[in-house]
């Protein structure tokens, strides 16, 4: 599977757009990008996925280059409850989500 | 999320003894994973299972196993905990039905497990 790689922490101002960046230079044609967050001591939420197109739904949009080496997940209007670790994994099928240390956002009032 | 339950939710035990975790799931999804996640390495898959007594191992399925006998419930059994296996352990569903946000993994609230 493709090595993503994201930065360790983020802030954010409350009611400002986060962007949080993701490369994954090695993604192969056919791997999808998904994000998700992980809430202190909860469980991984699901957020959004997509393959080369943009997408959009009611949590956040998700931008991928044309070359797909990289993408962004963009939370339009952060709130403080969007503080969270955000994960984001390359992976062919769905059978093994590899999650690394992804990116802590902070978002601050 | 898919209706994800896990018992307990906090457990301690002693090394040696055998310690069962449940998973129970109300979406009729087909595929049914776990996770245990520790610092600094993220989440990592034990064992899942893509139906009723059809599993599979994951990255780290050495001294766990796993049983489902009905579509609903997923169990994970560590037969002779040593403090190792001291972690945060997830559940996680899929719909398995096809593309789109129906097949992406749901996961459970999560039980923390310490073995002493």
């Amino acid at each position: 599977d493709a090595k993503t790689t994201q930065p360790t922490s983020m802030d954010c101002a409350e009611g400002r757009a986060a962007n949080l960046p993701c490369n994954h230079s090695t993604i192969s044609g056919n791997e999808y990008v998904y994000w998700y967050r992980q809430i202190h001591s909860q469980g991984p939420q699901y957020i959004i996925h997509g393959l080369k197109n943009n997408e959009t739904n009611e949590m956040a949009s998700l931008i991928i280059t044309e070359d797909r080496k990289s993408s962004t997940l963009i939370l339009p209007h952060a709130t403080l409850r969007d503080t969270a670790v955000y994960y984001c994994i390359v992976r062919v099928g769905n059978n093994d989500m590899r999650f690394g240390a992804g990116t802590r956002l902070t978002v601050k009032p | 999320d898919a209706g994800i339950t896990q018992s307990p939710r906090h457990k301690v035990t002693e090394t040696g003894t055998p310690v069962t975790l449940r998973c129970h799931q109300t979406e009729n999804h087909r595929y049914m994973y776990w996770y245990r996640q520790d610092p600094g390495h993220g989440l990592r898959l034990i064992h899942y299972s893509y139906g009723v007594k059809d599993t599979d191992k994951g990255e780290v399925s050495d001294g766990y196993s796993v049983s489902r006998s009905k579509t609903e419930d997923f169990l994970l059994t560590l037969e002779s905990a040593t403090s190792s296996q001291t972690s945060v352990y997830f559940c996680a569903t899929r719909n398995g039905a096809g593309t789109g946000s129906t097949d992406t993994q749901y996961f459970g609230p999560g039980t923390r497990l310490t073995v002493l």
